[in-house]
């Protein structure tokens, strides 16, 4: 199976200030990876797929970035409504639902 | 606007038995496959399990965690699917979502979120 590692843990980020955020798999998932934001008492959120897709209605802000095993997602200017865990997602090979572990953006 | 709301969480025993709902509107529901997945408290996001279209004979997959005592279910006249959840052990807590499978890949991504319902299960 698998495995998707997130780094960092946790990202301090000041409001209007870019944000990297790394996913890495542990063999090459080519081009299929999402990221998804998720906030406290809400669904996951869908940004970006096949790497570096924006999804319906995603601000330019966010974009994605890599193949294989190394990919990142980008915030360019972190806006407050930005600060949650966000999660990669290789669907590249079975089992569905193979999470990264999850970065936290907070405010510095 | 597509809507995918749960439902039927709460409280439970070691195992006892629930069974959660996840009602969808804004799109045709019958032509897509549908996944359950979880979040246990303080952790990740974990997959639960997927049922398939008609297309796909309602087939389903689990996760080895929840095999054997989890079903998935769905009823397209209702535009709504079941996680009929038995055997309930402790680690089962978390908050349940229901989620729109977009069918690529080898797995699948996720395009439509649920916002969720609590699954405690405790004596």
């Amino acid at each position: 199976e698998i495995v998707m590692t997130q780094s960092p843990a946790t990202l301090s980020v000041s409001p209007g200030e870019r944000a990297t955020l790394s996913c890495r798999a542990s063999q090459s998932v080519s081009s299929n990876l999402a990221w998804y934001q998720h906030k406290p008492g809400q669904g996951p959120r869908l940004l970006i797929y096949d790497a570096s897709t924006r999804a319906t209605g995603i601000p330019a802000r966010f974009s994605g970035s890599g193949s294989g095993t190394e990919f990142s997602l980008t915030i360019s200017s972190l806006q407050s409504e930005d600060f949650a865990v966000y999660y990669c997602q290789q669907y590249n090979k079975w089992p569905p639902g193979t999470f990264g572990q999850g970065t936290k953006v907070e405010i510095k | 606007e597509v809507q995918l709301v749960e439902s039927g969480g709460g409280l439970v025993q070691p195992g006892g038995s629930l069974r959660l709902s996840c009602a969808v509107s804004g799109f045709t529901f019958s032509d897509h496959y549908m996944d359950w997945v979880r979040q246990a408290p303080g952790k990740g996001l974990e997959w639960v399990g997927r049922i398939r279209n008609k297309a796909k004979s309602y087939s389903t997959d689990y996760a080895s965690s929840v095999r054997g005592r989890f079903t998935i279910s769905r009823d397209d006249s209702k535009s709504t699917v079941y996680l009929q959840m038995n055997s309930l052990k402790t680690e089962d807590t978390a908050v349940y979502y229901c989620a729109r499978v977009v069918p690529v890949g080898g797995a699948g991504y996720f395009d439509y979120w649920g916002q969720g319902t609590l699954v405690t299960v405790s004596s």
